[in-house]
């Protein structure tokens, strides 16, 4: 069974502008969370989804948006990029919200200059 | 969710068991501790979880002790490719909720010829 994946792996943005992260769950999973991590504050969680509606919400100011498709794929979207949101953003899927282990991708590192 | 403390970092060598023990307290009646291990620029893989007593799966045991209060992920015969950052989580046996999972800073192991 293929596992997360993500597009783009890299990717080079200057401030202001916005940017589409993609996430394509383990086949049969339904919810989809994302995960910001950077050196300084390591792993944090920014919104989970399932069944197409967003589920929880992290600490996050209203930039970080996302959203899932029916067929359980979900896109995130950071608008007017700021030199802090470079960092490794990942994806982890799991069977639905209520259980199961969480299976991350391997991730999209985004470069905000 | 449960807050854990697990040492910053660890030194091994090949061929040797590593145990890395980790501290949680205020674990709740319905916790489950989950170990996860991330290579840099990966996202985090699940390695084991578990409520009490312990468990073992062909990577890794851990062991709990009657008052859960903490843990100790075992790592038999480590060999250089270990080498990873390994965190610690309490939760509900899904890990997420309405904070998703939370991440500390995780014991970053370093494993020597």
């Amino acid at each position: 069974k293929a596992g997360v994946t993500q597009t783009p792996r890299y990717l080079i943005k200057t401030r202001g502008q916005q940017v589409t992260l993609s996430c394509s769950p383990i086949s049969g999973h339904r919810s989809v969370s994302w995960y910001q991590q950077t050196p300084g504050q390591g792993l944090q969680f920014l919104f989970e989804y399932f069944s197409e509606t967003q589920r929880n919400k992290g600490n996050f100011p209203g930039r970080f948006s996302g959203r899932q498709f029916s067929n359980s794929r979900s896109e995130m979207n950071v608008s007017t990029l700021e030199l802090g949101d470079s960092a490794l953003y990942l994806c982890a899927s799991s069977l639905s919200i209520t259980s199961g282990t969480q299976y991350f991708g391997p991730g999209t590192r985004l470069t905000v200059l | 969710l449960a807050k854990t403390t697990q040492p910053i970092s660890m030194d091994s060598y090949e061929g040797q068991e590593v145990n890395i023990t980790c501290s949680h307290n205020n674990i709740a009646t319905n916790d489950y501790i989950t170990w996860y291990q991330q290579f840099p620029s990966q996202g985090p893989r699940f390695i084991i979880q578990g409520y009490k007593t312990k468990v073992t799966n062909e990577v890794a045991s851990l062991f709990i002790p009657a008052d859960r209060k903490s843990s100790t992920l075992s790592l038999p015969r480590v060999s250089l490719s270990d080498t990873a950052v390994y965190y610690c989580l309490v939760g509900e046996e899904s890990g997420g909720g309405a904070d998703g999972l939370t991440f500390g800073k995780g014991t970053h192991l370093i494993i020597q010829p």
